[in-house]
This record gives C-alpha cells, structure tokens and sequence, in this order.
C-alpha cells in the first residue's frame, strides 16, 4: 500500500541553524507529493507541492525536490526563525486523488 | 471569510453520550474528508465523499457516522462517545477532479474530549 515515512522528531534547533526533516515514501505509479505545516492551536496547511519527478516546491523559504530515484522529498530550509516552529507532515496523493496519506508528523522548535 | 469551517470547535462530554460534528466548505469541492489527530499528532484518514457518495471507509468503529446532504457539507455523528475518541478531528476538502495534484484545505480542528 500507499505509505510515507518521515524522520522522527522532535527536532530543536537555533535560529538562523539549517533544517532538513526527511521523507521517505512508497507508492505504485508517481504520487503527488506534499508537505503541510500545522501551527500550535490551528488546522494543516499546504508550505509546498510537487507533482512529478524532479520537481521542486518552495515557499516561504522552505524547498523540497521530488526524487523519484530515492523516493523522496526531503524539506530544507537554510535559516530558520523561532515563528517556524511547528508540526511538519509529509504527505502524498495516489489513485486520482482517493487516498491522500500522512507521514506521523515531525514537530519542530526553534530557539531564538 | 472561512474556507473550511467545522463546528463546534470544542466539545466536552460525558462517555456515553452521542454528539455531532458539522463541517462546511465553500470552495466549490467535490470531495470532503474527516481525519482523527491523536494526541502524538498522528493524523488518520476516517471517511471521504465525492458528491455525496462515500468513496474512502476506514476501519472505524460502526458508532462513528457520517452524513454528506449535499457536497457542500460533511458532517460526522458519534454514538456512545468513549474516553479513546478524545482526539482533534480535522474536516478537509479538495477537488478530485484535479486528480492527484489537487491539495488539501483543512478546517482548524475540532478538539473533542470524553470524561
């Protein structure tokens, strides 16, 4: 089946420190895959997409490239600031969009 | 103006009660979710509808129903509420028409607790 396997937290760093949260999945075909961002207290968001292989997503400073060698899609930043703190998921979208599968979760903090 | 609203946003009840949990989107989707996050964040896929018509079925207790009148609206009825149904549920919709590079928009949770 569909699965998305993401590097465990928590994950605590100091601004302006390099992140990387690793992402790992395993699908029939080429997903679509995502990362989303939940803030204390709210819902998930989309930070950024990519729909085929080699694609990259950025947003917000935030970039993952779509390898479909490795099946990965690791998320990377190269500063980071106290208010990215937060719960980062790794998802992906297979079978015309049914199934749309969560990795656990890798909660990040910053420390100013 | 809120894309995905869910209602109520806390809810806190006794076991063995029955309580509903509506959600609505106006972004003109065909297809709404709801999702259980436990306390550890784990986010866990419940049900789906596509126009109406329930597409995804998790293994879920038969006391958890859910009911779409119409495409705009998802709504999810648990009887006989127990202490492990304590959880956050998320509401989301996308459009499945977009395949799978449509994203997913969330409603902000609803936090139930069971005493």
């Amino acid at each position: 089946g569909n699965s998305v396997t993401q590097m465990e937290g928590p994950v605590t760093l100091s601004e302006e420190a390099f992140l990387t949260i690793n992402c790992t999945y395993t699908a029939t075909g080429y997903p679509s895959l995502f990362w989303y961002v939940q803030y204390p207290g709210e819902g998930l968001q989309l930070l950024l997409k990519a729909t085929k292989a080699d694609d990259k997503g950025s947003n917000k400073g935030f970039e993952a490239t779509y390898r479909k060698e490795t099946t990965s899609f690791h998320l990377e930043k190269g500063s980071v600031q106290v208010s990215d703190s937060a719960v980062y998921f790794c998802a992906l979208s297979r079978n015309y969009g049914q199934n749309f599968v969560f990795g656990p979760g890798t909660r990040l903090s910053v420390l100013p | 103006d809120t894309a995905v609203s869910q209602t109520p946003k806390y809810l806190v009840t006794q076991m063995g009660n029955d309580k509903s949990i509506k959600c609505e989107q106006n972004l003109g989707h065909d297809t709404m979710y709801w999702y259980k996050q436990d306390s550890k964040k784990f986010l866990k896929i419940m049900f789906s509808y596509n126009n109406k018509e329930l597409i995804i079925n998790e293994t879920v207790p038969n006391r958890f129903s859910p009911k779409s009148p119409d495409k705009a609206h998802l709504n999810l009825h648990i009887n006989s509420l127990e202490l492990g149904d304590s959880a956050v549920y998320f509401c989301a919709s996308r459009v499945l028409g977009q395949g799978d590079t449509g994203e997913l928009f969330f409603g902000e949770g609803s936090r139930l607790t069971v005493l």
